[in-house]
């Protein structure tokens, strides 16, 4: 069954080190999608990307990034992590020329910032 | 721009009792509305949507929301809740076009036996 997974599931680091996290979806959609999650904000957008080589800032970017090499794969980078970056990020894509909105889920990066 | 805004962090129903969680709208184009579900340490997954036509949308597991474009009302119900719908429910907006998805803060739905 087609799927999308995220790694690693949970990760403490420290701050000013670079951490990736990793994005897969064997769908083979176009849209793909980095939120974080934070009690009393709900869901946040990132980052998104709507095909290869295309990336775009989300309401919450600064201080991450993301390139988009192929199909399957939207890696997020914290360049220099920070205790603010603490949370849980949820990977999301979906299929489409354009953003329908329907979005299918992974299961979530807990990353802890020290 | 476009926002919702979901009413109450946290909902408590007894087991069999109606299941309400509010969302209201913000959006300058004709929107599409969106209800999630998130089980604990699980990703979001879809429980209904809206796009054009029928305004009373049916989702899984009995849930169903009425669109009300004069209230900008998308709530969502159930006529009886189980104690496996136990999860956070967040309401979703998305303009038309290459617009992206802005999600509420979520509702946190406990079930008591």
């Amino acid at each position: 069954d087609a799927e999308i997974t995220q790694s690693p599931r949970h990760k403490i680091t420290e701050t000013g080190r670079q951490v990736t996290l990793a994005c897969h979806q064997t769908w083979n959609h176009n849209n793909m999608f980095w939120y974080r999650q934070d009690l009393g904000h709900g869901l946040r957008l990132i980052h998104y990307s709507y095909g290869v080589q295309d990336t775009n800032k989300g309401e919450v970017s600064d201080g991450y990034s993301v390139s988009r090499s192929n199909t399957e794969d939207l890696p997020l980078t914290l360049e220099s992590a920070a205790s603010s970056q603490t949370s849980v990020y949820f990977c999301a894509s979906s299929e489409g020329s354009a953003n329908t909105g329907e979005l299918f889920f992974g299961e979530g990066s807990r990353l802890t910032v020290l | 721009a476009q926002s919702v805004t979901q009413l109450g962090s946290h909902v408590s129903v007894s087991e069999g009792a109606l299941v309400l969680l509010r969302c209201n709208y913000s959006s300058s184009v004709p929107p599409y509305l969106f209800w999630y579900v998130q089980y604990p340490n699980q990703g979001l997954q879809l429980l209904l949507k809206y796009t054009t036509g029928a305004t009373l949308v049916k989702g899984i597991n009995g849930f169903e929301a009425e669109f009300k474009k004069s209230e900008t009302s998308f709530h969502l119900t159930k006529p009886s809740a189980h104690m496996s719908d136990a999860a956070e429910y967040f309401c979703a907006v998305i303009g038309s076009g290459y617009s992206t998805l802005t999600f509420g803060k979520g509702t946190m739905l406990l079930v008591s036996p």
